[in-house]
């Protein structure tokens, strides 16, 4: 059974068209995370939400927001794509609570191509 | 923050030897420590971790992984591979209760029949 999906699992978009990325989970995890993964690179991470707060890393370009709307849904958008910005882009979910940690749950991916 | 290596970028071996892949992080703290593996095509697939307890972890697809905690390692192992191992291996650290978890490099792992 999915438990973190992505959609679509590839977009095609041109340079500076706007696009977004979509992640759903089954899990009902409280932390969900996005990743850009380049060709033969670790993920690096972009944002991640902690329930409803939004967590930017310090490096991560303007040209990337996320949504969270409700637990099960976060949203990657990117205002205007260039060409590095193409990328596999993952999302993870993870149960944080306590202090207590549990693994992240990665989606599939969703490649994206900019043309 | 802490800092994940790993030692091999690509290794190259026959079906039924031994892997070894070594991963060291810098963290003096208490640490969660993972390997994940993305096949050729698919996505990040925990093959194992380790939070506490026996430093010996076993993981699916008969991998194991020992955490030394004096070394700051956490290598992975398999007896026999097989061509189906064929995969990028992550090893991934998690400090204490922290929400980032950092990824080493990686290391792409061909298996030739």
């Amino acid at each position: 059974d999915a438990m973190v999906i992505q959609n679509p699992r590839y977009q095609v978009t041109q340079f500076g068209k706007p696009v977004t990325l979509s992640c759903s989970q089954t899990l009902n995890h409280n932390v969900m995370y996005w990743y850009q993964q380049k060709s033969s690179q670790a993920p690096k991470l972009l944002f991640h939400y902690y329930d409803k707060d939004f967590n930017n890393e310090a490096d991560t370009p303007d040209n990337f927001q996320s949504r969270r709307p409700n637990t099960s849904f976060c949203f990657l958008d990117i205002r205007s794509p260039g060409l590095g910005d193409a990328a596999m882009y993952l999302c993870a979910t993870r149960r944080l609570a306590g202090g207590n940690t549990d693994t992240q749950y990665f989606g599939p991916g969703t490649r994206l191509t900019v043309l | 923050a802490q800092s994940v290596s790993q030692h091999n970028h690509h290794v190259i071996l026959s079906e039924a030897a031994s892997l070894e892949l070594g991963c060291n992080y810098s963290y003096g703290g208490t640490v969660n420590l993972f390997w994940y593996v993305q096949y050729p095509g698919q996505h990040l697939q925990l093959l194992l971790k380790y939070f506490s307890g026996d430093p010996l972890v076993k993981g699916i697809k008969g991998f194991e992984a020992e955490f030394i905690k004096s070394k700051f390692s956490f290598n992975l192992r398999k007896p026999s591979v097989q061509w189906s191992d064929t995969a990028e291996y992550f090893c991934a650290v998690n400090a204490g209760n922290d929400y980032k978890l950092s990824f080493g490099a990686g290391t792409t792992v061909t298996v030739r029949a």
